[in-house]
């Protein structure tokens, strides 16, 4: 079945480093790929998406580049700010019946 | 209301008892999920309604869990006999038509505590 696996955390990094967070995928279809961002105290929140191979998302200094070949999904930022500090999650859907997530990945950003 | 309502956002009940959440999606989204998210754990799918469509049910983990859209806008979710591993947040999102590439919306969740 489908599934998402994504790099463990938590993730810790100082202001400006650059980030990967690591997102593969198992989908018998050809899935569209999302990362999901959770603030503190907030909701889920889509950050990005890319709906076939070789699209890349983007969204406020992050992407991601949907490999087909290497079933994989990263997210990556160039330079991260302590805003970015939240809990990230990969996801996938072939169906719009069901979203599979992986299990998050805690980013704290210090100064 | 601007967002996706969920009620209550906290929990507490004693094992045995049964207790029922509420999701008020964003209104003209056809299309509401019901997640789980425990500690350490991704989110876990439950069910899934689309319109005037026979739910997915496909992830209710036990017959004491059921969910109900009543006139394609507000759900209950309802646990049954509620057990300890039964904790967890709760989390109801919508869309607007349940395509594949669409954005879900997502409600702050119930945190749910099971004594």
């Amino acid at each position: 079945g489908d599934s998402v696996t994504q790099m463990e955390g938590p993730v810790t990094l100082s202001e400006e480093a650059f980030l990967t967070i690591n997102c593969t995928y198992t989908a018998t279809g050809y899935p569209s790929l999302f990362w999901y961002v959770q603030y503190p105290g907030e909701g889920l929140q889509l950050l990005l998406k890319a709906t076939k191979a070789d699209d890349k998302g983007s969204n406020k200094g992050f992407e991601a580049t949907y490999r087909k070949e290497t079933t994989s999904f990263h997210l990556e930022k160039g330079s991260v700010q302590v805003s970015d500090s939240a809990v990230y999650f990969c996801a996938l859907s072939d169906t719009g019946n069901q979203f599979y997530f992986g299990t998050g990945t805690s980013l704290t950003v210090i100064p | 209301g601007a967002g996706v309502s969920q009620s209550p956002s906290n929990k507490v009940t004693e094992k045995g008892k049964d207790v029922e959440l509420r999701c008020d999606p964003i209104s003209g989204h056809t299309a509401l999920y019901w997640y789980r998210q425990s500690l350490g754990q991704g989110l876990e799918f439950l069910i899934y309604f689309q319109g005037n469509s026979a739910p997915d049910k496909s992830g209710l983990p036990s017959d004491r869990f059921s969910a109900e859209r009543t006139g394609g806008s507000v759900s209950t979710l309802t646990i049954q006999r509620t057990q300890q591993e039964d904790s967890a947040v709760y989390l109801c999102a919508s869309s607007l038509s349940g395509g594949v590439n669409e954005k879900l919306f997502f409600g702050s969740g119930t945190q749910l505590s099971v004594l």
